[in-house]
């Protein structure tokens, strides 16, 4: 099935500083979804991209999908606490016919006050 | 307007018990799923199904069965319990495969 890697796996950072999580495909994706994941809690859908070279804003947060449409990124400005949490990107499952998502195995996003 | 639930929250196997999770949505989604989630691993999709009566293989089916009887429901089976199934489950739904997910709160399963 598709592959996908998202790195940093784990990411610390001082509160107000910049944290970006990378998602690379070996394949050209028809769009690509990002989710977040609070401690305990369950992925929560945070955006869609779906043409080339696209860039969407969400207040503090930037999403990018790349001009070939093989990688992604997530960039978060001034971290605060409230960020804390596990960012995943998702790719839709092309292994066998089979619908669904496949999700990069995330980033930790660790922030100290 | 609950969105997706799922029950149990929480449940304790010994090796070669069975069970069944169930996952609801009110939503009128045609599209539901199954994910386990093991650290390090990201979700790994289990089984899904595109509408009522509908069933298919995902990544990780083996050991697990489903049913689709009703549109709003989902069953995920495990009718032998091993220890490699202790995870935490999430079960998912869409309007179609192309529209964000919504996740259930999930059930966290030990087997021992």
């Amino acid at each position: 099935g598709q592959q996908v890697m998202q790195i940093p796996q784990y990411q610390h950072v001082q509160e107000g500083e910049d944290f970006t999580t990378y998602c690379n495909s070996s394949t050209t994706l028809s769009n690509i979804q990002w989710y977040k994941q609070r401690p305990g809690g369950h992925p929560v859908f945070l955006i869609q991209l779906v043409k080339s070279g696209e860039v969407k804003k969400q207040k503090r947060l930037t999403f990018q999908f790349g001009e070939a449409k093989k990688n992604s990124s997530l960039h978060i400005t001034a971290t605060q606490t409230t960020d804390v949490g596990t960012y995943f990107c998702a790719v839709p499952y092309s292994g066998g016919g089979a619908d669904g998502l496949t999700f990069g195995k995330g980033t930790h996003l660790i922030i100290q006050p | 307007n609950a969105g997706v639930t799922q029950t149990p929250k929480f449940r304790v196997l010994k090796t070669g018990q069975s069970m069944t999770l169930l996952c609801a949505q009110d939503m009128n989604h045609e599209y539901m799923y199954w994910y386990r989630q093991d650290p390090g691993m990201g979700l790994r999709l289990i089984h899904y199904s595109v509408g009522e009566g509908t069933t298919a293989k995902g990544e990780v089916p083996d050991g697990y069965n489903v049913s689709r009887l009703k549109k709003q429901n989902f069953l995920l089976g495990l009718e032998s319990a091993a220890p490699s199934q202790t995870s935490v489950y999430f079960c998912a739904s869409t309007l179609s495969s192309y529209n964000e997910q919504f996740f259930g709160p999930g059930t966290r399963l030990t087997v021992l």
